[in-house]
């Protein structure tokens, strides 16, 4: 079973149109992290958000806003009144304790946001 | 800073010839990891390296060898590429031994012929 499950394969919106990119996650750990990354066309991986599992606030950034609630399990990011220069595909993953104290990722299949003008 | 540097960046082999892809850090961080991308399958990790002398598999590791040469370096090799092994490979450092974000190379694309 997929640890980190992106339903949404691709979403395709106009600008100025909000948009929300679902992650559902799945662990037995008490102390996980849980992450977004954006890869542009141009196919670079860029960070854009950590929370850690004690951590139930939500985040606002610019346009950006992550609403994080474990009694569903979910890590959900909503883009509003997207732009082109969003369209890329976004990956949701999830860190947990693994061998030798590292914390192993999991990426989820990853949501591909296409943008018209 | 440079970050995680990674070379090639382009490579074609023929089925059966082996090849070597380097990643170096400078960050000081300790852990690094391997992964695979591949179109609809999101990033798969191949193997990781929690610290200098330390390797484990990861969700992907059959026809892949990995080496730590010293806390910057981690080189993943193929022995004897096969057409599946096709695919965009990303070495990646996290911040605090994966608690953090992850800071990524720019990728080799790999194809094999």
């Amino acid at each position: 079973a997929q640890k980190v499950t992106q339903a949404q394969t691709e979403i395709s919106v106009v600008e100025k149109e909000d948009v929300t990119l679902d992650c559902v996650y799945e662990t037995r750990d008490t102390t996980y992290y849980l992450f977004w990354y954006k890869q542009p066309p141009s196919g670079e991986l860029v960070f854009l958000i950590r929370r850690n599992s004690f951590d139930e606030q939500n985040e606002i950034s610019g346009r950006y806003s992550w609403n994080f609630q474990k009694s569903t399990s979910s890590f959900n990011f909503t883009i509003t009144a997207s732009q082109v220069v969003d369209s890329a595909v976004y990956f949701c993953a999830l860190s947990e304790a693994g061998a030798g104290g590292s914390y192993i990722p999991t990426f989820g299949r990853g949501t591909s946001l296409i943008v018209h003008p | 800073n440079a970050g995680v540097t990674q070379t090639p960046k382009f490579q074609v082999l023929k089925t059966g010839q082996s090849m070597t892809l380097q990643c170096a850090q400078d960050m000081n961080h300790n852990s690094m990891y391997w992964y695979r991308q591949d179109p609809g399958m999101g990033l798969r990790l191949i193997y990781y390296s929690a610290s200098e002398g330390t390797t484990d598999k990861g969700e992907v590791p059959n026809g892949y060898n990995v080496s730590r040469l010293n806390k910057r370096e981690f080189s993943l090799r193929l022995e004897s590429a096969a057409p599946s092994q096709t695919s965009v490979y990303f070495c990646a450092s996290p911040k605090r031994e994966g608690k953090g974000e992850q800071f990524f190379g720019p990728g080799t694309r790999l194809t094999v012929l």
